[in-house]
This record gives C-alpha cells, structure tokens and sequence, in this order.
C-alpha cells in the first residue's frame, strides 16, 4: 500500500460547491502540506501544519482551508469552489527530526471546477 | 512567488546522452532538492544537498551546488528512456522551519 494516499484522485465540481479533498498517510510523520501545480507554475504552498494542533497558512491560501483530523490525516477544503482552483492537488509528508528534510508526495487530485 | 528558476524549461537528449539542468533562487538556503515527476504523478525526491556541501552523488545523478552564485546544477548521466519525465529543485530556507519553495521545473524527454 502506498504510504501517502489522496482521496478523489479525480473531481469534477460547479463554481460555488463546497469540496474536500483527503490525504492520509501511514509514514508515522508529523508534518503534513498541501500544495497545487498548475501548468508552467510548478508547485505552490497552500497550507502546512507540523503537528496535529499546528496550522499554518502558505503563500496561496485564500479561499482554502484545512483540517488536522489526527496526525495522519490533513484534509482540505474549498469553501465556494472557482474555475481558477482548476488545478492538480498534492499532499505531502515530512519527518520533523533534523537532518530529515525530504518530502514524501502522494498521487495527487486532479481537480476541474466548471 | 517561486523561488527556483530551472532552465532550460524543456531538453530532449537521445538516450545515452547526459542530461544537465540548472537551478537558480533568489535568497539564503539550508539545503535544495531536486524531486522527479513523472506526467501527472506525485513528486519522487531524488536528491539532497546541503549549503555547506559543493556537490553530491547518487548512482547516475550528480548535484552542484554554489551559494555565492545561488545556482545548483543537476546532472544525469548515461541516460535511459526512463527518465523521461519533469525535474524540480525545491529550496529549504530555515532549521525548524523547514517549508520547501519548489522551482518551475524542466521536463526532460529522453529519446530512444
């Protein structure tokens, strides 16, 4: 089984849908992130959180939010969705112990909002 | 914004060839990454090098890195039609803090 695991991999949705995207891993890490890649744009920080009571906002996070369920699950949601959140959604994962800086992605979610 | 700026944005190289790709950022750095990914796939990390270290090796992958320059150059060598695919350098700025800025990446065909 894979270590990072995101739920839809795939979404359809209308402008104005609330949807939440799942991201569970099984590495034992304290840190999670969600990132999106839009074409030519690479990725971009959405939200962090490394622990379960610690959230923390990215460089793109309006009209985002997220949940810190329990150390392995991070969810995120898009409140009010819009077609320009079109985008392919990755959650990641790291080990907070120094020297362990390496990021574990899971497949992603391709995610189109008409 | 993005911190790394990869060039060239796309290399096509017959198979054998060696592949080079370069990395820039614009500020202080605790260590760059450069992660593979295959079309439309999760992030794979290849590599790690720290801002006190010059160059790494792992198998055919080489990494330089130049702080007074802030570049860092990846090299594959001999290489496969398997490593077909989009290469990144991400950044990490602060101990303690260790958020990854990741570049716009150059997609690498390699021809058979």
């Amino acid at each position: 089984d894979a270590d990072v695991t995101q739920t839809p991999r795939n979404r359809i949705t209308k402008t104005g849908k609330r949807i939440m995207l799942e991201c569970s891993q099984t590495k034992g890490h304290d840190r999670m992130y969600w990132y999106r890649q839009d074409p030519g744009l690479g990725l971009r920080l959405i939200y962090y959180s490394f622990d379960v009571k610690d959230i923390n906002k990215g460089e793109i996070s309006d009209g985002y939010s997220v949940s810190r369920q329990a150390q392995a699950k991070f969810s995120l949601s898009l409140e009010s969705a819009i077609p320009n959140q079109t985008a392919l959604y990755f959650c990641a994962t790291s080990d907070r112990r120094a020297g362990k800086e390496t990021q574990y992605f899971g497949p992603g979610t391709r995610l189109l909002v008409l | 914004s993005q911190q790394g700026e990869e060039d060239p944005q796309a290399l096509s190289i017959q198979e054998g060839e060696n592949a080079t790709m370069n990395c820039s950022y614009k500020t202080s750095i605790n260590n760059l990454q450069w992660y593979r990914q295959n079309s439309g796939r999760g992030l794979v990390h290849l590599i790690l090098i720290r801002s006190n270290e010059r160059e790494k090796h792992s198998g055919r992958l080489r990494v330089t890195l130049d702080t007074s320059k802030k570049s860092s150059s990846l090299l594959i060598t001999a290489s496969r039609a398997a490593d077909t695919a989009s290469y990144f350098c991400a950044t990490g700025s602060n101990f303690g803090n260790e958020k990854l800025t990741f570049g716009t990446g150059t997609r690498l065909t390699i021809i058979p």
